[in-house]
């Protein structure tokens, strides 16, 4: 059983194309997480949904919109999409406890981007 | 404001020979520190994780890792490489104290391991 799961995990597509990557964890953690890697391996965090609440949104276009269904699920849609969207997604979520110990996050295998 | 330093973007070790991987921090509050590990064309699996507890941290496959509050130092160490530890390795700083629940990771340090 995957913890984290995201699909898909290659996407090859136009620019302009709008495209949507899924996420959903069956660990039961109240806090979900957006995260992108780029060339250069650098990994910072776009958005952090807690309980279906969007908690954090980092400096990101407005082409990006993250939703959150439920607690298990968060997808990312991406709307008009550019060369410089070209990236690795990972997926990932944590326990929600504010200020427990247990602040790792458990991270899904990543969705490869190319956009040509 | 939290932030993480690695201080080497690649290192390169033989096999059997010891490992360490540096990292720097700087964070307003009490942080909790974690590396991760990344192979190739892969996710993200923890290696080890300091939250106030023991500031010597054993983990994985044989790392382990000393959080050093006057120093602001989370060094990642192994005594003796072996080739499946060539890998993408992330030093990432987790504020505790305050709401913001989200990781900071360090720019990454590839681990290069000569047979």
């Amino acid at each position: 059983d995957t913890a984290v799961s995201q699909t898909p995990k290659y996407l090859v597509t136009q620019m302009g194309n709008d495209k949507s990557i899924k996420c959903e964890q069956n660990l039961g953690h109240d806090t979900m997480y957006w995260y992108k890697q780029d060339s250069k391996k650098f990994l910072k965090i776009m958005f952090s949904y807690n309980n279906k609440e969007l908690i954090i949104n980092e400096t990101v276009p407005n082409r990006f919109s993250p939703k959150s269904p439920d607690k298990a699920h968060l997808n990312l849609h991406i709307n008009s999409l550019e060369l410089g969207d070209s990236a690795v997604y990972f997926c990932a979520s944590s326990p929600g406890t504010t200020g427990g110990l247990n602040t790792e996050a458990f991270f899904g295998q990543g969705t490869r981007l190319t956009v040509v | 404001a939290q932030s993480v330093t690695q201080l080497d973007s690649h290192v390169s070790v033989s096999e059997g020979t010891p490992v360490l991987l540096r990292c720097n921090y700087s964070s307003s509050y009490s942080p909790s520190l974690f590396w991760y590990v990344q192979h190739p064309n892969k996710g993200l699996q923890l290696l080890l994780k300091y939250t106030s507890a023991a500031t010597l941290v054993k983990g994985i496959n044989g790392f382990e890792a000393e959080f050093k509050k006057s120093e602001t130092s989370f060094h990642l160490t192994k005594p003796s490489a072996h080739m499946s530890d060539a890998a993408e390795y992330f030093c990432v700083v987790s504020e505790v104290d305050t709401g913001r629940r989200a990781l900071t990771f360090g720019s990454g340090t590839r681990l290069q391991v000569q047979p």
